[in-house]
């Protein structure tokens, strides 16, 4: 099974800042199959990124995933209020599926 | 639109099968040709998929669960269940049905999620 790292575990910013978040696999991601997704308190998990790179329906172009292999980036260009929430990365080019422990994004 | 909507006991014994459906709504199980599973989450912890079923009933699980899991369909209800043996507090969890598109693909439709706590 893949296991997925995230880094940092919480990212504390202003909103308009930028966010960097940090997704590592212990092998290689099959055909780049990474996903993202958010997810606010109480509520299920939206997807945003699949493939890497490409955004879901209506999310907005401030985010974006890039990376190959086992380095994976979810870059949020300017923080807007709604932003803030975890962040999970998933691998889905092998089973299990698998899910990173999460990234908080928190108003500094 | 399509929806997904868990049901289910809130609250399982130790040692007892929990039980939960899914029903979708808005799109019909047996003509999509999607994918449906079960991704669960344990208080303030990560995501993990349990498992996952085609409409024609093929399932696949995950090996972690896959001795304790079973997962099924009915078309005619446009509902698919959940039955997860043997739990312990450690199975305490919010839990998701979701769809994905095929076989090695992204969870993009998700269920508002029902907690079950297991408790005597």
């Amino acid at each position: 099974e893949i296991v997925l790292t995230q880094s940092p575990g919480t990212l504390s910013l202003s909103p308009g800042e930028r966010a960097t978040l940090s997704c590592r696999a212990s092998q290689s991601v099959s055909s780049s199959y990474l996903a993202w997704y958010q997810q606010k308190p109480g509520q299920a998990p939206r997807l945003l990124i699949y493939g890497t790179s490409s955004r879901a329906t209506g999310i907005p172009d401030r985010f974006s995933g890039s990376g190959s292999g086992t380095d994976f980036t979810l870059t949020i260009s300017r923080l807007e209020p709604e932003d803030f929430a975890v962040y999970y990365c998933q691998q889905y080019g092998s089973s299990p599926a698998t899910f990173g422990q999460g990234t908080k994004v928190e108003i500094k | 639109q399509l929806q997904l909507q868990e049901s289910g006991p809130g609250l399982v014994k130790p040692s007892e099968t929990l039980s939960l459906t899914c029903t979708v709504s808005g799109g019909s199980i047996s003509s999509d040709s999607y994918y449906r599973g079960w991704i669960r989450q344990p208080p303030g912890k990560g995501l993990e998929w349990i498992g996952s079923i085609y409409y024609s009933g093929s399932t696949y699980y995950n090996p972690s669960l896959k001795s304790r899991v079973t997962i099924s369909v009915d078309t005619s209800k446009n509902q698919f269940s959940l039955k997860l043996s043997s739990v312990t507090a450690a199975d305490t969890a919010v839990y998701y049905c979701a769809r994905h598109r095929s076989y090695y693909d992204v969870f993009d439709i998700w269920g508002q999620g029902t907690m079950v706590t297991v408790s005597s």
